[in-house]
């Protein structure tokens, strides 16, 4: 069985500093993890993919994330906010069902920033 | 073309009505999603198609019927909805495989309201 915790349910930095959002996975599989994030009244946008290669992932808008097996951990970090970065965010991991493959979300961190 | 696009953006329905959702990729993918987003909560998967067959129904209520016509088209029927159905609804695509990590990619998403 795969889960997926968001430690955190908001996060709120304010611009320029570093942003931390914390996940926490369990999964029965050798894990594929991503971090999602959704601006309002928007779809989802592939922010980072976890592919079992490097353990550090780069993102797009300056994010990454480190895979910490030991852990069990998924972390996404930022080096310095942006007032666009403000948005809620899902920690992934997806799971083969069937011949498709489906996906569990952690409960998401609202991220504020504040000027 | 790495998009998904949903119509209509926005939808207004009363219970007795009769609408569809529309949704389309021309990503070459063979599986599509179905999800319902309520406000501040991650997306709830409804329905997956592989290769244009039905092979996910989270026990959705019939007053959801998908469809999907073929490869790049998929339809969400809808019929004498509740005014709980009120959501946002996301369609999603990714490749085929049980291989690698296959992660979704999102439309926008049709806001919906039944009045």
């Amino acid at each position: 069985a795969q889960s997926v915790t968001q430690l955190d349910s908001h996060v709120s930095v304010s611009e320029g500093t570093p942003v931390l959002l914390r996940c926490n996975y369990s999964s029965s599989y050798s894990p594929s993890l991503f971090w999602y994030v959704q601006h309002p009244n928007k779809g989802l946008q592939l922010l980072l993919k976890y592919t079992s290669a490097a353990t550090l992932v780069k993102g797009i808008n300056g994010f990454e994330a480190e895979f910490k097996k030991s852990e069990t951990s998924f972390h996404l970090t930022k080096p310095s906010a942006h007032m666009s970065d403000a948005a809620e965010y899902f920690c992934v991991v997806s799971h083969p069902s069937g011949s498709a493959r489906q996906l569990t979300f952690g409960s998401g961190t609202q991220l504020t920033v504040l000027p | 073309d790495t998009e998904v696009t949903q119509t209509p953006k926005h939808l207004v329905m009363g219970m007795t009505n009769k609408k569809s959702l529309k949704c389309e990729q021309h990503m070459g993918h063979r599986a599509m999603y179905w999800y319902k987003q309520k406000a501040k909560k991650p997306p709830e998967l409804m329905f997956v198609y592989s290769y244009e067959k039905l092979s996910i129904n989270e026990s959705v209520p019939s007053r959801f019927s998908p469809e999907c016509p073929n490869s790049s088209l998929l339809n969400l029927h809808l019929h004498a909805l509740q005014p709980e159905d009120s959501a946002l609804y996301l369609c999603a695509s990714s490749p085929m495989g049980l291989a690698g990590t296959n992660e979704q990619f999102f439309g926008p998403g049709t806001r919906l309201t039944v009045l």
